[in-house]
């Protein structure tokens, strides 16, 4: 079968960093992406990776590692409103984008 | 449209009724796409359009589930015969092109079922 694999949640405080992973397992894969979701939301697109390396954009960052079926989302600088639920998708090119079951993240003062 | 539109925004309804659920993609975007989200839980993948073509269905839940899309703009998921286990949240999302990295997410239809 076809699986993500994110941590459930995670707790950091304001001001610092914290990485969200994601491995996973799929039958293709065209790349990797990060979304987030406040609460009563709907997703929003972070970022894309289809080759290994960083992608920066501000004060987020993701990673790919296709050998290893592994990336993860880097969060500097946390602010209270950072505060949501992380989903990693996988373009498995099969017309189909498989979503992880999201991490949540709590930023405490 | 300036983003992707889904109406009704909520919806009550009773076992064994159906419903129809609209999605509006943004404009110009050929690829939409329908999730199914449960309550604390990830997104599920219903089903995919290029254009009017929905080139694969497999991610249907039952055959209750069925969704069409006309002149290669408007979205409709249709459920009948609806269950409680169909009460979640539904979401559309479009892309300019299939395979594009982005998708822009519609606000999502709540769908209760008593």
């Amino acid at each position: 079968g076809q699986s993500l694999e994110q941590p459930s949640e995670v707790t950091a405080v304001e001001g610092a960093i914290v990485q969200i992973n994601c491995t996973y397992q799929t039958s293709g894969f065209y790349g990797l992406s990060w979304y987030q979701q406040h609460d009563g939301g709907a997703p929003t697109f972070l970022s894309y990776n289809a080759l290994d390396g960083l992608e920066e954009t501000g004060r987020f960052s993701s990673f790919l590692s296709r050998s290893d079926s592994y990336g993860y989302l880097l969060l500097q600088e946390l602010q209270m409103k950072d505060s949501a639920s992380y989903f990693c998708a996988v373009n498995t090119g099969g017309f189909k984008t498989i979503f992880g079951a999201g991490t949540r993240l709590f930023v405490k003062a | 449209g300036a983003g992707v539109s889904q109406s009704p925004s909520n919806k009550v309804t009773e076992k064994g009724k159906d419903v129809e659920l609209r999605c509006d993609p943004i404009s110009g975007h050929t690829a939409l796409y329908w999730y199914r989200q449960s309550l604390g839980q990830g997104l599920e993948f219903l089903i995919y359009f290029q254009g009017n073509s929905a080139p694969d269905k497999s991610g249907l839940p039952s055959d209750r589930f069925s969704a069409e899309r006309t002149g290669g703009s408007v979205s409709t998921l249709t459920i009948q015969r609806t269950q409680q286990e169909d009460s979640a949240v539904y979401l559309c999302a479009s892309s300019l092109n299939y395979g594009e990295d982005t998708q822009y997410f519609g606000p999502g239809t709540r769908l209760t079922v008593l």
